[in-house]
């Protein structure tokens, strides 16, 4: 079945740091591609949906200076947490799409850290 | 992108029982899937019922969908503690958007 890698799982970094979470589709071509975050014991939140090429359309409330995505290719899309504060701290969780059933593929899932 | 609003919230069973959990949803649907989140992962597809069917089964889980109701259930039979995990609805789109709801978070008792 289609799998998505998403690097790094867990991630610690020093306030005003940026960090960096790739999510990518290992064995199909992911013309679409979305960012979750999620907080503790809540929901998940889209933040974003990125297409291969184009500019991320970005939800609203959703900092697109302070989240910026690149989606470089049919197989990687790149969430860069900038300038990364404790509040930043979260789970992001990227999917991927491929057309057809509408079924999403998921990461795993990254777990930042801000101290 | 509409979302779909599970109930109960909580559901909390003993293994070996089934677990039912129902969806709801306000705007016609093609599809309606089923995904479970274990707890700090990322969410696994279950499940997707179309909406000409009223009944799908893939192993232990079965899923109905009454269009005329707006409405979806998810059963899970003989239950194992790890079903334990959060479970979400939602509807398909043409283009893979999708929002979440609360969820219902199921828990397992060995």
């Amino acid at each position: 079945g289609a799998v998505v890698s998403q690097h790094p799982s867990r991630v610690i970094c020093k306030s005003g740091t940026s960090v960096k979470i790739e999510c990518r589709s290992l064995d199909f071509q992911a013309t679409t591609m979305f960012w979750y975050r999620q907080f503790p014991k809540q929901s998940l939140m889209l933040m974003a949906t990125s297409n291969e090429g184009s500019k991320a359309t970005y939800e609203q409330g959703v900092e697109k200076d302070k989240f910026l995505i690149n989606h470089a290719s049919l197989t990687l899309s790149t969430l860069t947490v900038t300038s990364a504060h404790p509040e930043d701290s979260s789970f992001y969780i990227c999917s991927a799409y491929s057309g057809g059933a509408n079924v999403l593929t998921f990461g795993a899932g990254s777990r930042l850290t801000v101290l | 992108s509409q979302q779909g609003e599970e109930d109960p919230q909580a559901l909390s069973i003993q293994e070996g029982e089934n677990a039912t959990m129902n969806c709801s949803y306000k705007t016609s649907i093609n599809n309606l899937q089923w995904y479970r989140q274990n707890s700090g992962r990322g969410l696994v597809h279950l499940i997707l019922i179309r909406s000409n069917e009223r009944e799908k089964h893939s192993g232990r889980l079965r899923v109905t969908l009454d269009t005329s109701k707006k409405s979806s259930s998810l059963l899970i039979t003989a239950s194992r503690a790890a079903d334990t995990a959060s479970y979400f609805c939602n509807m398909g789109t043409s283009y893979g958007k999708l929002t979440f709801g609360q969820g219902t978070i199921l828990t397992v008792h060995p």
